[in-house]
């Protein structure tokens, strides 16, 4: 299995930050890696596919970059709903794995 | 656009087999444009995935379940389903339907999520 690394576990931000979170591999995933973003007692929402396209709906204020093994999720000027967790996903192989989370909480 | 809703108990004995149906509306089970899939999320935990199932029947599941797991399809009722036997406690979960793209474009539709407890 391929297995997916996320840090930090967490952060604390104020409103209008960016905040940086990564995703590594343990082996190559080409482009096939997904972001979903998930707020508390809520489903998981898709958020970038394929490593840098956002999906429908979702604010510019959000990026992916990445390729390979290691993979970034960037939200610029944070706001109080992006406050959530995030999680990467692979798209390389079965079985599909995920990241352990990035909470991101409220300085 | 698709909305996809789990169903099935709220609870289950220990050593049963839990078994969950999600019916698709405003989508069809038959395209060849997504995985239907099965994720699960213990109680403060991550994503784990389950499995999926393609619109040929071909299935594949997470090892980590050990041959427990099996998902079928319905199509005239436009509905897939999760059977896990011989659950324990750490079957506790959150458990998600949801379609993912067949063309590398993620999972961009998900149930509401079920909870599921394993307890006698």
């Amino acid at each position: 299995d391929i297995q997916m690394t996320q840090s930090p576990s967490s952060v604390s931000a104020s409103v209008g930050d960016r905040v940086t979170i990564t995703c590594r591999a343990s082996q190559g995933i080409s482009r096939w890696l997904h972001w979903y973003q998930q707020k508390p007692g809520e489903v998981p929402k898709l958020l970038i596919y394929a490593a840098s396209t956002l999906q429908s709906g979702v604010p510019s204020s959000f990026s992916g970059s990445g390729s390979g093994t290691d993979f970034v999720l960037t939200i610029d000027n944070l706001q109080p709903e992006d406050f959530a967790t995030y999680y990467c996903q692979q798209a390389h192989s079965f079985p599909r794995t995920f990241g352990g989370g990035t909470k991101v909480e409220i300085k | 656009q698709a909305q996809l809703q789990e169903s099935g108990p709220g609870l289950v004995k220990p050593s049963q087999t839990l078994s969950l149906t999600c019916t698709v509306s405003g989508g069809s089970v038959t395209s060849g444009d997504y995985y239907w899939s099965w994720i699960r999320q213990p109680p403060g935990k991550g994503l784990d995935w389950i499995g999926y199932i393609y619109n040929n029947g071909n299935t594949h599941y997470n090892p980590s379940l050990k041959g427990r797991v099996s998902i079928s399809l319905d199509t005239s009722k436009s509905q897939f389903s999760l059977k896990l036997s011989a659950v324990s406690v750490a079957d506790t979960a959150v458990y998600y339907c949801a379609r993912e793209g067949y063309n590398y474009n993620g999972m961009d539709v998900w149930g509401q999520g079920t909870t599921v407890t394993v307890s006698s």
